[in-house]
């Protein structure tokens, strides 16, 4: 059973247009959410985690949005560069719930490339 | 500079012999993790580590062993029980197992012919 659902195996973006990634969890008790970035034969670099005591955070090109009824989660990257181009995950923990806290569960990935 | 390095970048080996993959962090984090990565796929949890000398088993752990006797160490042995162990592992640490940010080492590709 997948606890965090990323939906779009892939999503093409031109240049300087947003790009916009979607995550979706059902466990109720995630309350800490992260975005990695990865390329490929490499390990997958923090982007930005929110909490659930928030519904959005910002840092540079990108902003995490949370919805806590809706149990999702999007990642926007403003204005989208060619360098952005990569695999992004979505991962969430019970971090402050502490029901399983020491996990992270990730989703399966989406595949950003951005079109000069 | 602070980090997570794992080595080799590649490695090779015949069908039936055990190998170890190393993972050293200088990052003074107390939580080690060991995931794997196959195509298509998100990343599943071989074992992780709250502490020296103790570790626990992840959703994958059958066919693999680790161990934890120094802080900054938390080598992976793939053993001849793995059925596929042709993957690309990844190596990651936090600073507790508080569901805390992770970071990860460069990984592993291993094929096993």
């Amino acid at each position: 059973d997948q606890q965090v659902k990323q939906n779009s195996p892939s999503l093409s973006v031109q240049e300087g247009r947003i790009s916009i990634l979607n995550c979706d969890y059902t466990n109720s008790m995630f309350d800490y959410f992260l975005w990695y970035k990865k390329y490929p034969a490499e390990g997958p670099t923090f982007l930005i985690s929110i909490s659930s005591i928030k519904d959005k955070n910002e840092d540079g090109r990108f902003t995490v949005f949370l919805n806590k009824s809706a149990k999702h989660l999007s990642l926007h990257i403003v204005p989208s560069q060619p360098g952005d181009s990569a695999v992004y995950f979505c991962a969430a923990s019970a971090r402050y719930s502490g029901a399983g806290s020491y996990q992270l569960t990730f989703g399966k990935g989406t595949k950003l490339s951005v079109i000069p | 500079d602070g980090g997570i390095t794992q080595s080799p970048k590649y490695l090779f080996r015949k069908e039936g012999q055990n190998v170890t993959l190393s993972c050293e962090q200088n990052l003074n984090h107390d939580a080690m993790y060991w995931y794997r990565q196959d195509p298509g796929q998100g990343l599943r949890l071989i074992y992780y580590s709250q502490i020296v000398n103790d570790f626990q088993k992840g959703d994958i752990a059958e066919g693999y062993s680790v161990s934890r006797e120094k802080k900054e160490s938390f080598p992976l042995t793939v053993t001849s029980a793995q059925k596929n162990p042709t993957a690309f592992y990844l190596c990651a640490s936090s600073e507790s197992t508080g569901g805390d940010t992770q970071y990860f080492g460069p990984g592993t590709r291993l094929t096993v012919l």
